[in-house]
């Protein structure tokens, strides 16, 4: 079946560094994928998304680009601030999955310290 | 716009009670419904979905049920939960179309004590 992979954390980084989050996809046939944020106490929000390869999703400041010969789509930013701190779930949908939602990953959780 | 609603936004029961927690989602018609359940320091756990009124689908089989008794309105409950009923539930929704997103509703915080 299809699958998500990510690195848990927690991934502590100084404010202004540069992000990578890793993601790393298993699939039967041609998914979209997605990355969301949640900030505590809060829902997911949808951060940006691909739909096909070589595609770059880009959302405030956040980038990732969807490699099929790579099975990846990491997520990353230029310079982190510390409101960026919240848990990052990479997540993928196939057409022949049905209506049963996305596949997601465990999620990365993200600190920024000042 | 489409929103989602989901209420209430924390809960805490004692063990054997009952639960509801409600969503609604408006601006769009037809939507598919998802209710997740978060562990803490876990990730997320499908539930049930619905592709249409009265339609359900379980993930996993538990202590739990949903309806959905409008189109636009997703219920989940027990009859009598469990300590381990803790958790984040999040209720989602996206179009009926291959490859959509889902999108969220801010989570109920429940306390089984």
């Amino acid at each position: 079946g299809d699958s998500v992979t990510q690195m848990e954390g927690p991934v502590t980084l100084s404010e202004e560094a540069f992000l990578t989050i890793n993601c790393t996809y298993t699939a039967t046939g041609y998914p979209s994928l997605f990355w969301y944020v949640q900030y505590p106490g809060e829902g997911l929000q949808l951060l940006l998304k691909a739909t096909k390869a070589d595609d770059k999703g880009s959302n405030k400041g956040f980038e990732a680009t969807y490699r099929k010969e790579t099975t990846s789509f990491h997520l990353e930013k230029g310079s982190v601030q510390v409101s960026d701190s919240a848990v990052y779930f990479c997540a993928l949908s196939e057409a022949g999955g049905g209506a049963d939602g996305l596949t997601f990953g465990k999620g990365t959780h993200l600190i920024i310290q000042p | 716009s489409q929103t989602i609603h989901q209420w209430p936004a924390t809960l805490v029961q004692p063990v054997g009670s009952p639960l509801s927690l409600e969503c609604t989602v408006e601006g769009t018609s037809n939507p598919n419904l998802y209710w997740y359940r978060q562990a803490a320091g876990r990730g997320l756990q499908l539930l049930f979905y619905s592709v249409g009124i009265g339609q359900i689908s379980s993930e996993v089989p538990q202590n739990l049920s949903a309806s959905r008794p409008q189109d636009r309105q997703f219920i989940l409950s027990s009859k009598k939960l469990l300590l381990s009923d803790s958790g984040f539930y999040l209720c989602a929704w996206s179009v009926s179309r291959a490859y959509s997103p889902l999108h969220f509703g801010n989570g109920t915080r429940l306390t089984v004590t």
